[in-house]
């Protein structure tokens, strides 16, 4: 079993959908919770940072973090063709090295 | 945010070359500076971890006589890929974890390196 799942996609809905992403981890040591955009043929870009259980919301979207259950969400409000792209999860402990997820593939229609 | 910048963005070269990425950190200090190898459709895979002033980290599996790591300042990482194969041709994106961030758990990338290797 690997440290993080996270489902691959392609997830591919219509501009101006709500999109949710996830992802499920097995390590309980994990405190700091990421998720990165990586565009094709680009390094990933960090968007959002949240630190133990919670919610953070920044602009269009917003990070859950439930450590009960080992489970982590992006939430993207109104959906643009621009947020096309590949999304990773990942997660650390201090000092640690991350742990990434897969990445699901984003497609936004217009 | 914090910006990391790669040099160069793009190469090719023949087989048996070597061939060196360089990683900079260009508006903060960074003592550790990680390197990753992705494939296509794939997510990253950590090579080694790079502290400056000593010697690199490297993965299980990664063979570090092949990947040569020198962290030789708080901006400034190199790899250098030796005697580079076909089987080397992949993208090569560095991170750099900044000195002052929280918890020392940030970690901000560079735009990724394509090898191909003739």
């Amino acid at each position: 079993q690997k440290e993080v799942e996270q489902d691959p996609g392609p997830l591919s809905v219509p501009e101006g959908a709500i999109v949710s992403l996830n992802c499920t981890y097995s390590n309980s040591a994990f405190q700091y919770f990421m998720w990165y955009r990586q565009y094709s043929r680009k390094g990933p870009e960090l968007l959002m940072y949240t630190y133990s259980s919670g919610n953070k919301e920044d602009g269009r979207f917003t990070a859950q973090v439930d450590k009960s259950s080992k489970y982590i969400s992006l939430f993207i409000r109104d959906s643009q063709p621009s947020d096309s792209a590949t999304y990773l999860c990942a997660m650390t402990s201090y000092g640690n090295k991350l742990v990434f997820g897969a990445g699901t593939i984003l497609r936004v229609k217009s | 945010g914090a910006v990391v910048s790669q040099h160069p963005s793009w190469v090719i070269c023949k087989s048996g070359t070597s061939v060196k990425i360089e990683c900079r950190s260009l508006d903060f200090q960074a003592t550790t500076m990680f390197w990753y190898r992705q494939f296509p459709k794939q997510s990253l895979m950590l090579m080694a971890t790079s502290n400056e002033g000593s010697k690199a980290t490297y993965e299980q599996g990664v063979e570090k006589d092949k990947f040569l790591i020198n962290h030789a300042s708080l901006t400034l990482s190199t790899l250098t890929v030796t005697s580079a194969h076909p089987e080397d041709s992949s993208f090569y994106i560095c991170s750099a974890r900044d000195l002052w961030g929280l918890a020392g758990s940030w970690q901000f990338f560079g735009p990724g390196t394509r090898l191909t290797v003739l």
